[in-house]
């Protein structure tokens, strides 16, 4: 696993308005695609760890899917609220390391 | 508050010197990771242990060491250090090794400043 794309590197969202960002990785030498929140001052929290192709998790008004053959995962959040606004990060693992994105840096206008 | 703990939370040092970094896992967790977040760079891997042995090495520098010890706290020695060192250092734990399939959780972070 060498290169992990987030996209959009940052994002303006309206409160109450739904949004969503994708990670991009190779699909090769995959074990796990984990998704964390990190806000400002604070250290990452962990929102999902998904292994399966197709693999779909939520958490209350955060959701992600996998695409492991095509090598991506979107991240959804409903009803965006000003608590949400956070740098989301998508990493990877193989066997052997577990690689970071640059994150998705979220902001939610009230 | 994750229950990872780290120490120091801020440290100031000078080229050339040499700091240890201190992490306790939450209780029950076997797994200690280490990663660096500077300012040009996203967070790296840097290197992990499980009960007391590396499993896993990502971008860590030769000036850079860590160990595990029988009480599964862990700590990462910086050595020879540059100001390019000056970072902040997580410590994150999990119960297992087996990262692949489980949550990591972090601890607050050492912000070195290297002048």
């Amino acid at each position: 696993i060498l290169n992990v794309e987030q996209s959009p590197q940052s994002l303006h969202v309206q409160e109450g308005d739904s949004t969503n960002f994708t990670c991009s990785f190779p699909s090769s030498n995959f074990y796990a695609l984990h998704w964390y929140r990190w806000e400002t001052a604070k250290s990452p929290e962990a929102l999902f760890v998904m292994t399966l192709n197709g693999d779909e998790k939520k958490k209350g008004r955060i959701s992600a899917t996998l695409n492991t053959k095509e090598g991506y995962s979107y991240l959804y959040i409903k009803g965006s609220q000003p608590e949400d606004s956070a740098t989301y990060l998508c990493a990877p693992s193989s066997a052997s390391k577990i690689i970071f994105g640059s994150g998705t840096r979220l902001s939610i206008r009230p | 508050d994750s229950g990872v703990t780290q120490t120091p939370k801020h440290l100031i040092t000078a080229t050339g010197q040499r700091v240890t970094l201190r992490c306790s896992p939450r209780s029950g967790d076997l797994s200690v990771y280490w990663y660096q977040q500077s300012l040009d760079q996203g967070l790296q891997f840097l290197i992990h242990y499980y009960n007391g042995e590396e499993r896993a090495k990502g971008n860590i520098l030769e000036r850079f060491s860590a160990q595990q010890f029988p009480d599964l706290h862990s700590e990462l020695n910086l050595s020879s250090l540059e100001l390019g060192d000056s970072a902040l250092y997580f410590c994150a734990s999990s119960v297992t090794s087996n990262w692949y399939q489980e949550t990591q959780y972090f601890g607050p972070g050492t912000r070195l400043l290297v002048l």
